[in-house]
């Protein structure tokens, strides 16, 4: 059973440029969270989704990010027209119920870098 | 916003010593506590979850406890080995959305 896959592991963009992450659950798990990592600084939470569903998006900013969890295929994070504040480390995790009160597990993370 | 303050901030012990730090968290909207260790270029990796006041768990040399009412947790590792040394998060969990501490890094010198 492979763990949660991020990919890119590594993601350089242009100011202006979109950015496109993806996060793909562990199997079986239908609950997904994103969560941003900014130097110095601890993880933040950004939306929680379930498939087809977003159930929490409170942390995300309402400009230029969006995401989604669609019935096929991976969760993606899509940064639209990136700044160089949008640098940081997009960890991504998943569990079988609301993580509240089971474990979560993580992906290796999206490192984004904006030049 | 919710404040989630680990202590301390790093900390370097000789192997062999036991050690604990702090995750101290708002009581009120208290929901669930995580324990994460995370190691350098990899994930976070789930250590304990905790939910009831005066909850105490272990994993091998690790354990950690809950004060819920007080608002905090320790973290204790016995006996610490160089493969310990890691980034230990806290998270507190209010029913809606997770915060997470800066963690402790520990550093476990041969």
């Amino acid at each position: 059973n492979a763990g949660v896959m991020q990919n890119p592991r590594h993601l350089v963009r242009r100011r202006g440029q979109e950015a496109r992450l993806r996060c793909s659950p562990m199997k079986g798990h239908s609950h997904v969270y994103w969560y941003r990592q900014l130097p110095e600084e601890g993880l933040k939470f950004m939306v929680y989704l379930q498939k087809e569903n977003i159930i929490d998006e409170s942390g995300m900013p309402k400009e230029r990010f969006s995401a989604e969890f669609p019935k096929e295929g991976p969760s993606i994070l899509r940064i639209q027209q990136v700044v160089r504040g949008d640098s940081a480390a997009y960890f991504c995790a998943s569990s079988v119920v609301p993580q509240g009160n089971t474990e979560a597990f993580f992906g290796q993370g999206t490192r984004l870098t904006v030049v | 916003i919710l404040n989630v303050e680990q202590s301390p901030q790093s900390l370097h012990v000789q192997e062999g010593d036991s050690t604990n730090f702090t995750c101290s968290f708002p009581s009120s909207n208290f929901y669930a506590l995580h324990w994460y260790r995370w190691e350098t270029a990899k994930s976070p990796e789930a250590l304990f979850v905790m939910t009831l006041n005066g909850d105490e768990k272990k994993k091998g040399r690790i354990s950690a406890t809950l004060n819920t009412k007080e608002g905090y947790s320790y973290l204790y590792i016995k006996g610490s080995q160089p493969e310990d040394s890691a980034t230990y998060l806290c998270a507190s969990y209010t029913g809606n959305q997770f915060y997470f501490g800066t963690g402790t890094s520990l550093t476990v010198i041969p």
